[in-house]
């Protein structure tokens, strides 16, 4: 089965710099990948995905990129608040069924004002 | 709509009693699944259902937890007899109908201490 691997575990970082989250992946069949943010006392929420057809994918000050041939995406946040402060997973998923994502271990953001 | 209800949001028992969690899933979403969170394991899928059929239960940890989806609205995750190490965050989430690259929207979770 796939395997996600994030990191790293916990980063630190001070408001206004920029954060970057990796993930590699095992199963080269998986082709969605999904950032997940979840805030203290609440379930995950969807934040950005990207698809394997493409490259790059940016909403605002967050960004996702994917290497497919190293099987490896990231997520990287500029300008970074005290709110972007939470837990953030990766995931990857394969077609078929409602693509059931497997998920990484979770990166905890701190971002001092 | 409300987003995917769960309760209770705080369960504290000892060990050896029955546990059940309740979800409520988005309505129109037809498929529903169980997570569990823990600081050493992070988030495991338990059990996911689709159009109230349990499709994978691979997950589920041992014989002690159970889950059921009566109907579309209702779904519950059981623990008999409970143990210290159930104690974990659990979340249900749901999903909307179709193939293709469908969000999992999250409950607020219910969390579990088994004394």
């Amino acid at each position: 089965g796939e395997n996600v691997e994030q990191h790293p575990s916990t980063l630190s970082v001070q408001e206004g710099d920029s954060a970057v989250i990796k993930c590699t992946y095992s199963d080269s069949a998986s082709n969605y990948f999904p950032w997940y943010k979840q805030e203290l006392g609440k379930g995950p929420q969807l934040i950005i995905d990207i698809r394997s057809n493409v490259g790059e994918k940016k909403d605002q000050r967050i960004a996702v990129t994917l290497n497919k041939t190293a099987k490896h995406f990231s997520l990287h946040i500029t300008e970074t608040q005290p709110e972007d402060s939470a837990v953030y997973f990766c995931a990857a998923s394969r077609p078929g069924g409602s693509y059931i994502p497997t998920f990484g271990r979770g990166t905890s953001l701190i971002v001092h004002p | 709509d409300a987003g995917v209800i769960q309760s209770p949001r705080h369960e504290v028992t000892e060990m050896g009693q029955e546990v059940t969690l309740r979800c409520k899933p988005i309505s129109g979403h037809d498929y529903l699944f169980w997570y569990r969170q823990t600081m050493m394991r992070g988030l495991e899928l338990l059990i996911y259902f689709n159009n109230n059929v349990p499709i994978d239960d691979s997950g589920m940890p041992e014989d002690r937890f159970s889950a059921k989806m009566p109907n579309a609205s209702f779904s519950t995750l059981k623990i008999q007899p409970s143990e210290p190490r159930d104690s974990a965050v659990y979340f249900c989430a749901s999903s909307p109908p179709g193939l293709g690259y469908n969000e999992q929207f999250f409950g607020p979770g219910t969390r579990l201490t088994v004394l």
